[in-house]
């Protein structure tokens, strides 16, 4: 059974739209993620959260802010979606930062925005 | 240049042959770890490494922090093998422990 759950699996958005993806883990880990993977640059950290209602950015935060209502639930909410933005999103879990503890991803959500 | 840089970006194997993938790092880096993308986009973690060597059925994973690179050997491939992998390394100190993914090697497995 998924521990790390995407929701939208895919989506068409407009240039200029309001987008939000949706993650939902049951691994019980402190830590969530959101990547954006394009190709040719592998995966690319964009806001990150270690406790509910806090978030930390990333690598490449402009242009997206993210969610942490509760430990099991992260989203990343694109304001106004722009063509550079589609990309596929992946959403992970870990029990801690640090690579030794192991990133559990979610399925990812293909995002195209028109 | 990229601080994590992969190589080749593709490779094609017939079934049963060895092969191996290569991460190389522009500075000294904490861990490195390996993931594997299946033609389904899902990402799983195959291998985390402080140092050394580890061994899981037909991979094997090296990290070298001091020569600064890292490599996956693929043993007997098989066509499930098929797929991105990706090595991802952890700089340590001011860089929070977040991981630096490289871009990628693609590889491919023929019958």
């Amino acid at each position: 059974e998924a521990a790390v759950t995407q929701s939208p699996r895919s989506k068409v958005a407009v240039t200029g739209g309001k987008v939000t993806l949706s993650c939902h883990q049951t691994n019980n880990h402190d830590y969530m993620y959101w990547y954006r993977q394009d190709t040719g640059h592998g995966l690319r950290l964009i806001h990150y959260s270690y406790v509910a209602d806090s978030t930390e950015k990333g690598d490449i935060p402009d242009g997206y802010k993210a969610s942490r209502p509760s430990q099991e639930n992260f989203s990343l909410i694109l304001e106004l979606a722009s063509l550079s933005q589609t990309a596929v999103y992946f959403c992970a879990s870990s029990a801690g930062l640090g690579g030794q503890n192991t990133l559990y991803f979610g399925a990812g959500t293909r995002l195209s925005v028109l | 240049g990229m601080p994590v840089e992969q190589n080749p970006p593709a490779l094609s194997l017939y079934e049963g042959a060895d092969s191996g993938l290569r991460c190389n790092f522009s500075t000294t880096m904490k861990s490195v770890q390996w993931f594997q993308q299946n033609h389904r986009g899902r990402l799983i973690t195959l291998f985390y490494l402080a140092q050394g060597t580890k061994e899981n059925g037909r991979l094997k994973s090296t990290f070298n922090s001091k020569e600064r690179y890292s490599t996956l050997h693929i043993k007997d491939a098989q066509l499930e093998d098929s797929g991105t992998y990706f090595c991802a390394a952890e700089a340590g100190g001011g860089s929070g422990n977040k991981l630096i993914f490289g871009t990628g090697t693609l590889l491919s497995v023929k019958p």
